[in-house]
């Protein structure tokens, strides 16, 4: 049983398109972060959402919590080929934080 | 200065060999974990230890086995190495979570270890 899903799990589209992955659960979290993961390197946080709604920006990459706590979204617009990467979301529940993986998302951005 | 350092990166050998993966953090963290990442890029966690315990112990074959000596390190030693076992392997550390916070997990660059 997968508690976390991540769609789409494969995403290629050209530089210049917008794009969201979504993180979806009928859990709730209290908190949920996003990674990047480069080939050869272990996942990069890029942001931790904290609060039921919160919207954070971070350039191009804008990252929503949603208002139950069970789903969150990573909007990217103007893609660019360095955002070319394996992006995960991991939801932190229970009492020791344990965190929570998503099976990712694949994005390739051609130029 | 890397942050946290696993070694080997690349670990290729037999099955049925023992081998074992070393991990080391500078970064004062109390918290450190193991990570399998498998062919379809899933992340699933292994163990986790706090100041040298373990703390999670998800279901993982009795022939992986961690030890950490001190806090800033975390080794894993496998016994005889199944084709399955073939993976990336993962070590991260954490500092303690703040409020609601979970705080950020920071992750060496992995070993692929291929079992033949």
């Amino acid at each position: 049983t997968q508690l976390l899903k991540q769609s789409p799990q494969f995403l290629s589209i050209q530089e210049g398109e917008n794009l969201t992955v979504y993180c979806n659960s009928s859990s709730v979290f209290s908190s949920l972060q996003w990674y990047r993961q480069e080939p050869g390197e272990g996942p990069v946080l890029l942001v931790t959402v904290v609060t039921g709604g919160e919207v954070k920006k971070l350039k191009r990459l804008t990252f929503q919590f949603g208002d139950a706590r069970k789903d969150s979204s990573l909007h990217i617009t103007a893609a660019q080929p360095g955002d070319t990467g394996l992006y995960l979301c991991a939801g932190a529940r229970g009492s020791n934080y344990q965190l929570i993986w998503g099976a990712g998302t694949k994005l390739i951005i051609k130029p | 200065d890397t942050a946290v350092s696993q070694t080997p990166k690349y670990l290729v050998t037999q099955m049925g060999n023992d081998k074992s993966i070393k991990c080391e953090q500078n970064l004062g963290h109390d918290t450190m974990y193991w990570y399998k990442q498998d062919s379809k890029k899933f992340l699933k966690i292994m163990f986790s230890y706090n100041n040298k315990e373990l703390i999670i112990n998800e279901t993982v074959p009795n022939r992986f086995s961690p030890k950490s000596p001190d806090k800033a390190h975390l080794n894993l030693h496998i016994n005889s190495l199944e084709l399955g076992d073939s993976a990336v392997y993962f070590c991260a550390s954490s500092a303690p979570p703040t409020g609601m916070d979970t705080g950020e997990l920071f992750f060496g660059e992995g070993s692929r270890l291929t079992v033949l």
